[in-house]
């Protein structure tokens, strides 16, 4: 059964601690990517990688850190850096190369610090 | 910088009534559009994708169509229905997607 899956569903913190986030897909997908949703906000993207070892800041990487090591996972590290960590964290995937770039999610992780 | 918006924010109907969402976009350079829908607390399933050489593109009850040179989008669901109740959310780009904030439904039964 192809698809992301992100783990946990919720995370809680204490303010000052880094925490990572997990993301994993078995669609053979080149491109990864991690969102951050707001209530009433669109998605901001905050780090993208099309290949393995490779990625790239997106528009809000600041208080972020990322690794591909794989090209199956994609982990997101929200560090003590960033200032309103407290989010719903989406993690995408898609095939690159010639073709239309179709976005897949995964269900997301619910950040709360405190 | 590419702005997606949708308006409204939200939008209450009775079931049978024709949905009609909008999107609008001000780079008309774009490669992809893409429609979602996301439910309270999950994450978004795709639901139409449409290529910028397409007009249109259709899945079931629903109907999207992209004209560029105006920078808009309309997503039509037929004949809702309760379970179509959600947050539709487009975004357009290519590799990298800017997506409006939403347009949030609410199907009465």
């Amino acid at each position: 059964d192809g698809g992301i899956t992100q783990s946990p569903k919720y995370l809680f913190r204490k303010e000052g601690q880094n925490v990572t986030l997990s993301c994993e897909q078995n669609l053979n997908h080149d491109a990864m990517y991690w969102y951050r949703q707001d209530p009433g906000q669109g998605l901001r993207l905050i780090y993208y990688s099309q290949i393995v070892n490779d990625f790239q800041k997106g528009d809000i990487a600041e208080g972020y850190s990322v690794s591909r090591e794989k090209k199956e996972s994609f982990p997101l590290t929200v560090t003590s850096a960033q200032k309103n960590p407290t989010a719903f964290y989406l993690c995408a995937s898609a095939q690159t190369g010639l073709g239309a770039y179709e976005q897949y999610f995964g269900p997301g992780t619910r950040l709360t610090v405190t | 910088k590419q702005e997606v918006t949708q308006i409204p924010a939200a939008l209450s109907v009775p079931e049978g009534e024709n949905l009609v969402l909008n999107c609008s976009f001000t780079d008309s350079a774009i490669y992809n559009l893409q429609w979602f829908r996301q439910d309270p607390g999950k994450g978004l399933t795709s639901l139409l994708l449409i290529q910028s050489s397409q007009r249109e593109q259709t899945s079931g009850r629903l109907n999207a169509s992209l004209d560029k040179s105006s920078g808009r989008s309309t997503l039509y669901i037929a004949a809702s229905q309760p379970g179509d109740s959600a947050t539709y959310l487009c975004a357009v780009g290519d590799y990298k997607l800017s997506f409006g904030a939403g347009t949030t439904v609410t199907v009465r039964a």
